[in-house]
C-alpha cells in the first residue's frame, strides 16, 4: 500500500533553511486525485498546516508562513519537498508529510509520513 | 481565517463509557470537517471526514455529527485503546486543526 517517508537534518541552525523530503512508495504521486501536503507539531503542541502541492506544481501555503515556504514536487522521483526559510526556535517541531484528496469533498488527510523532528539551535 | 476550538482540552474517563469531544468554529464550514486520533509518538490517524463518515477500518463506536460550526466527536464505549489525543480540522477554507483534546485514564 502507499507510504509516505520524509527525511533530512534532524538540526538546522537559526536563520538557516530548513529542507525535508517526502518520498512515497507504493503508488505514484502523479495522480490527479491527490494534494501533497506538510503539516508540523511543535513538542507538546498541536497540529499546524504548513502547504500543499499537486503534482503539476500548484500550490496552497498557510498565509502565517507563506513568505518563507517553497514547495515544490519532482514526479520522476515520487518525493515532494519543503524549504523554510529564515528557521527561528519556533520552527522546531515534528514535521509530518500527508495525504489529501484534490477536490473539497477530500480535503481531509488520510494518509500520513511518521513525521520527522527538526530542531532548530545553535 | 478559521479558528476550531475544543472542549474539553482534557477528558478523565474509564473504559466502557461514553465520550463526547466538541468542536466549535469560528465561522460555518457547512460539513468539511475531519477527526483525528494521534497516540504519542505516532502520527495523526484519519477517524472521521465530512462531520460524520468513518474511516474505512475505523471501529463503529466512533461517530461524529454537526454542521455549521458546532461539532461532536463521541466515542460509544471506551476501550483502552481509546486513550490519546483528539483533534478536529476544518478544510472548508484552508485547513486548520483544534487544539486537542486528551482523553486519560480516569
Amino acid at each position: 500500500q502507499l507510504q509516505l517517508q520524509e527525511s533530512g537534518p534532524g538540526l538546522v541552525r537559526p536563520s538557516d533553511t530548513l529542507s525535508l523530503i517526502c518520498s512515497v512508495s507504493g503508488g505514484s504521486i502523479g495522480s490527479s486525485s491527490y494534494y501533497w501536503g506538510w503539516i508540523r507539531q511543535p513538542p507538546g503542541k498541536g497540529l499546524e498546516w504548513i502547504g500543499s502541492i499537486y503534482y503539476s506544481g500548484s500550490t496552497y501555503s498557510n498565509p502565517s508562513l507563506k513568505s518563507r515556504v517553497t514547495l515544490s514536487v519532482d514526479t520522476s522521483k515520487n518525493q515532494f519537498s519543503l524549504k523554510l526559510s529564515s528557521v527561528t526556535a519556533a520552527d522546531t517541531a515534528v514535521y509530518y508529510c500527508a495525504r489529501r484528496g484534490s477536490t473539497k469533498a477530500g480535503g481531509y488527510f488520510d494518509l500520513w509520513g511518521r513525521g520527522t523532528l527538526v530542531t532548530v539551535s545553535s | 481565517d478559521i479558528q476550531m476550538t475544543q472542549s474539553p482540552s482534557t477528558l478523565s474517563a474509564s473504559v466502557g463509557d461514553r465520550v463526547t469531544i466538541t468542536c466549535r468554529a469560528s465561522q460555518s464550514i457547512s460539513s468539511w470537517l475531519a477527526w483525528y486520533q494521534q497516540k504519542p509518538g505516532k502520527a495523526p490517524k484519519l477517524l472521521i471526514y465530512k462531520a460524520s463518515s468513518l474511516e474505512s477500518g475505523v471501529p463503529s463506536r466512533f461517530s461524529g455529527s454537526g454542521s455549521g460550526t458546532e461539532f461532536t466527536l463521541t466515542i460509544s464505549s471506551l476501550q483502552p485503546d481509546d486513550f490519546a489525543t483528539y483533534y478536529c480540522q476544518q478544510y472548508s477554507d484552508y485547513w486548520t486543526f483544534g487544539q486537542g483534546t486528551e482523553v486519560e485514564i480516569k
